[in-house]
């Protein structure tokens, strides 16, 4: 299985709330990473696991945390949704953090925070 | 500062008409990929092409890394080729994508 799997496809969440996103791959990936995609915008890259390392982005360090309980599966937690979070989160892997290799992206979890 | 810069930012073609996007991009450092993302939200890598030029089907990826450009060209377009194309590299080890802001094509019948 070549894919990257998330869950749900659709979130909806009340502000103040927490949210908790999943994401799977069977590809034994080094590298899991997740991404926030608003209309008409770039993707934005929140934080990434490379093996058990967890690097976050220094502008949304506080707003998201992450847990990698395995190689296989990834997670995105906010602990308190504002309606800024509403968004497309896409969970990407990649074989290795720096080398030629393609990332591979999941179908998104449309979240959206009411 | 902006990073990858695409243009044009939307394109509407006739069907069977041909495309042109550009992706220019800030560092030497490519590991250049081009996206496709479906309308409903998918995001698909259709190239990765750090230098020279690959094809696959009607698509042409060129990339001149010492001039810190890329293009995607679309031959013959089809209503399914409907999206939004974004550009990205890679500009450190740690293995960031940087993406542009994307390229939204509207093919009619």
């Amino acid at each position: 299985d070549t894919t990257v799997k998330q869950n749900p496809r659709y979130k909806l969440a009340r502000v103040g709330k927490p949210v908790n996103l999943i994401c799977s791959q069977t590809m034994n990936h080094d590298t899991m990473y997740w991404y926030q995609k608003k209309p008409n915008q770039a993707p934005k890259l929140l934080l990434f696991y490379y093996d058990k390392i967890l690097n976050r982005e220094a502008d949304t360090f506080e707003k998201f945390q992450s847990s990698r309980p395995n190689n296989s599966f990834c997670s995105l937690y906010i602990g308190s949704a504002g309606l800024e979070y509403s968004a497309m989160y896409l969970c990407a892997s990649s074989p290795d953090q720096g080398a030629g290799s393609d990332y591979t992206f999941g179908s998104g979890t449309r979240l959206l925070v009411i | 500062g902006q990073q990858v810069q695409q243009s044009p930012a939307s394109l509407v073609l006739q069907e069977g008409e041909n495309a042109e996007l550009q992706c220019n991009f800030s560092s030497t450092a490519t590991r250049l990929q081009w996206f496709y993302q479906h309308p409903g939200g998918r995001l698909v890598s259709l190239f990765y092409n750090p230098s020279g030029t690959k094809h696959t089907g009607r698509l042409t990826s060129t990339t001149v890394t010492n001039e810190r450009r890329s293009s995607l060209h679309i031959s013959s377009s089809q209503t399914t080729d409907s999206g939004t194309y974004f550009c990205a590299f890679r500009g450190s080890a740690l293995g960031r994508l940087h993406f542009g802001a994307g390229t939204q094509l509207i093919v009619i019948p």
